[in-house]
């Protein structure tokens, strides 16, 4: 079963548009993170940011932002004024306390991001 | 830090070749490192899971024996595709833990290994 949903497949903006991309996850414990990464074109994935499930506090980091609610299951990433090196593939991904042995990362099926100019 | 060094980036071999990809942790030690594949327009998926001195944990439907996983050391990993075919094509990914750290921390990701079998 996929425990990291993100649904927007594809996503296309005009440069300077505000963008958000959905992340919806599923588990069982109480304790466990949650991470987005971006991969470009050139394939290496960039660490964005890590969240603990006890800190639903929203996080600003320039332009981007993230909005995490356990209600909801839900941990959503905005671009503020996007760029066009914004374009990548992000990725949500879940790390699970009782997950397989060594903590591996969880990952969703990723967003395609396209700023044009 | 945390830089995570893998090698090849970029591999191009005919069907039945066996191919070896290296992850080395540059400056830091990793008990555990993972490996990834990513086909094309995918998301990446947990091969395997990597832990110096014993044998790797494989996921379900993942060939030990075709994927072979070694980590000899606190800063090396490799994977070796023995005789791999086409449908092996793909972007394959490591990634490392420090060691002493745990599942919430950030792995630390190499670079990508471009695998085509032609």
């Amino acid at each position: 079963a996929q425990k990291v949903t993100q649904a927007q497949t594809e996503i296309s903006v005009v440069e300077k548009e505000d963008v958000t991309l959905d992340c919806v996850y599923e588990t069982r414990d109480t304790t466990y993170y949650l991470f987005w990464y971006k991969q470009p074109p050139s394939g290496e994935l960039v660490f964005l940011i890590r969240r603990n499930s006890f800190d639903e506090q929203n996080e600003i980091s320039g332009r981007y932002s993230w909005n995490f609610q356990k209600s909801t299951s839900s941990f959503n990433f905005t671009i503020t004024a996007s760029q066009v090196v914004d374009s990548a593939v992000y990725f949500c991904a879940l790390s699970e306390m009782s997950g397989n042995s060594g903590y591996a990362l969880n990952f969703g099926k990723g967003t395609s991001l396209l700023v044009t100019p | 830090g945390a830089v995570v060094s893998q090698h090849p980036s970029r591999v191009i071999c005919k069907s039945g070749t066996s191919v070896k990809i290296e992850c080395r942790s540059l400056d830091f030690q990793a008990t555990t490192m993972f490996w990834y594949r990513q086909f094309p327009k995918q998301s990446l998926m947990l091969m395997a899971t990597s832990n110096e001195g014993s044998k790797a944990t494989y996921e379900q439907g993942v060939e030990k024996d075709k994927f072979l996983i070694n980590h000899a050391s606190l800063t090396l990993s490799t994977l070796t595709v023995t005789s791999a075919h086409p449908e092996d094509s793909s972007f394959y990914i490591c990634s490392a833990r420090k060691a002493g750290q745990g599942y919430n921390q950030p792995q630390h990701f190499g670079d990508g290994t471009r695998l085509s079998i032609l």
